[in-house]
């Protein structure tokens, strides 16, 4: 899996958008950009993945730059209940894959 | 419907002890992962399966730790002789596609 680069940590007004980068300057051809988040001691959680368009889910959209070396998660009207570790994967994609999880960024939303 | 679970959901156990964490994947499907978390720390690889085939082991620390899915649906993940280096989470995920969900973890103490 390509290694990945994000930020420690941010912080985010509750009700403004959250925008979380993520460097992966040697991601493959085959390599899918994968977001999870845990929220807490819970589970990690998934949230969206794409290849090189961009992408929208009930949770969130993705943003792949046309190198792919990079990309942002949007979390367009961030709540308090989003705030949580966030981690950005690059890995091939299908279910028999496991998941290198960096550190991720920690995502604090204010009131 | 049911998501997946995991028991003991906390572990106490002295040094030298074996143990046995259980893992109860979504019901129908193929994948079932086990991983380790430290505090802190994004969760780390341990071993996988698709239905009862161990796939890749390689995450496993050394030959204490064994994991078993002998009918393709509920798996033990055994750690013999603990060590209070062995004290984590242990969480574990099952997947059909893309996605892999999470179980709550269980949190093994050795004293």
């Amino acid at each position: 899996d390509a290694k990945t680069t994000q930020p420690t940590s941010m912080d985010c007004a509750e009700g403004r958008a959250a925008n979380l980068p993520c460097n992966h300057s040697t991601i493959s051809g085959n390599e899918y950009v994968y977001w999870y988040r845990q929220i807490h001691s819970q589970g990690p959680q998934y949230i969206i993945h794409g290849l090189k368009n961009n992408e929208t889910n009930e949770m969130a959209s993705l943003i792949i730059t046309e190198d792919r070396k990079s990309s942002t998660l949007i979390l367009p009207h961030a709540t308090l209940r989003d705030t949580a570790v966030y981690y950005c994967i690059a890995t091939v994609s299908g279910s028999a894959r496991q998941l290198t999880f960096g550190s991720g960024t920690q995502l604090t939303v204010l009131p | 419907g049911a998501g997946v679970s995991q028991s003991p959901r906390y572990k106490v156990t002295k040094r030298g002890q074996d143990v046995a964490l259980r893992c109860d994947p979504i019901s129908g499907h193929v994948s079932l992962y086990w991983y380790r978390q430290a505090l802190g720390q994004g969760p780390e690889f341990l071993t996988y399966f698709n239905y009862e085939a161990q796939q890749d082991k390689s995450g496993l620390p050394n030959d204490r730790f064994s994991a078993e899915r002998p009918e393709g649906s509920i798996s033990t993940l055994t750690i013999q002789r603990t060590e209070q280096r062995d004290s984590a989470m242990y969480r574990c995920a099952s997947s059909l596609r893309n996605e892999q969900f999470f179980g709550p973890g269980t949190r093994l103490t050795v004293l």
